[in-house]
């Protein structure tokens, strides 16, 4: 049990579909994340939650929607992505004090086709 | 925003030797600079960090240092073991509290 889980572990769609990734975390804590990881290139941080009210998006294509309707849950919505989309995608969070660590989730690895 | 450089991004050693990563960071207001190590298929996971009101910080075989004057810092681990083989990945807090990674560096230990 990592304390943070997310859902699929792994998605396969095309183009076209919309689907969405589901982060739930059990460490009652107040900020959560959305990173990108693809190979050979540094985790990206695309949108921090702070107490469900979104502080960050980091220049994220519209495809990707996130949702926070709650501080334990996080989604991200997508639609319309492209293949150079497919990567894993990392769900974290963290207590939002300064200096405190993130938890990351399993992740869902994404392949766009 | 931060910019954080990882180098090197593979590095091999032999069981028992030492390996040292290093980053640096462009941000000056950065205050906190976590290691994260991740294990093929799974998920980072915090090994060690720093907080900017130190200089070094050691955790059995695992160290770090963090120059603030030359924003760098570093990662040294000792009397490597193969399970130690895996990505390690540097990080740094901004100011605004987004942590920001560097491109990772693949350490493997050769037994």
């Amino acid at each position: 049990e990592t304390g943070v889980t997310q859902t699929p572990r792994h998605l396969v769609m095309g183009m076209t579909n919309k689907k969405s990734l589901k982060c739930e975390q059990h460490l009652g804590h107040n900020v959560m994340y959305w990173y990108k990881q693809s190979a050979k290139k540094p985790l990206e941080l695309m949108f921090v939650y702070n107490f469900k009210e979104q502080t960050e998006n980091n220049s994220v294509p519209s495809r990707f929607s996130p949702e926070c309707p709650n501080s334990s849950h996080l989604f991200l919505h997508l639609h319309t992505l492209q293949p150079e989309d497919s990567a894993l995608y990392l769900c974290a969070s963290s207590q939002g004090a300064d200096n405190s660590p993130l938890h990351f989730g399993n992740g869902t690895r994404l392949t766009v086709t | 925003g931060e910019n954080v450089e990882q180098h090197p991004s593979t590095l091999s050693v032999q069981e028992g030797d030492s390996a040292v990563i290093k980053c640096t960071y462009s941000d000056s207001a950065s205050n906190y600079f976590p290691w994260y190590k991740q294990e093929l298929g799974k998920r980072p996971q915090l090994i060690i960090d720093i907080r900017s009101n130190v200089g070094e910080k050691k955790d059995q075989r695992i160290a770090v240092t963090l120059n603030k004057t030359a924003k760098h810092f570093s990662l040294h681990i000792t009397e490597t073991q193969p399970e130690d083989s895996a990505v390690y990945f540097c990080a740094a807090l901004t100011g605004a509290n987004n942590l920001f990674f560097g491109t990772g560096t693949r350490l493997t230990v050769i037994p």
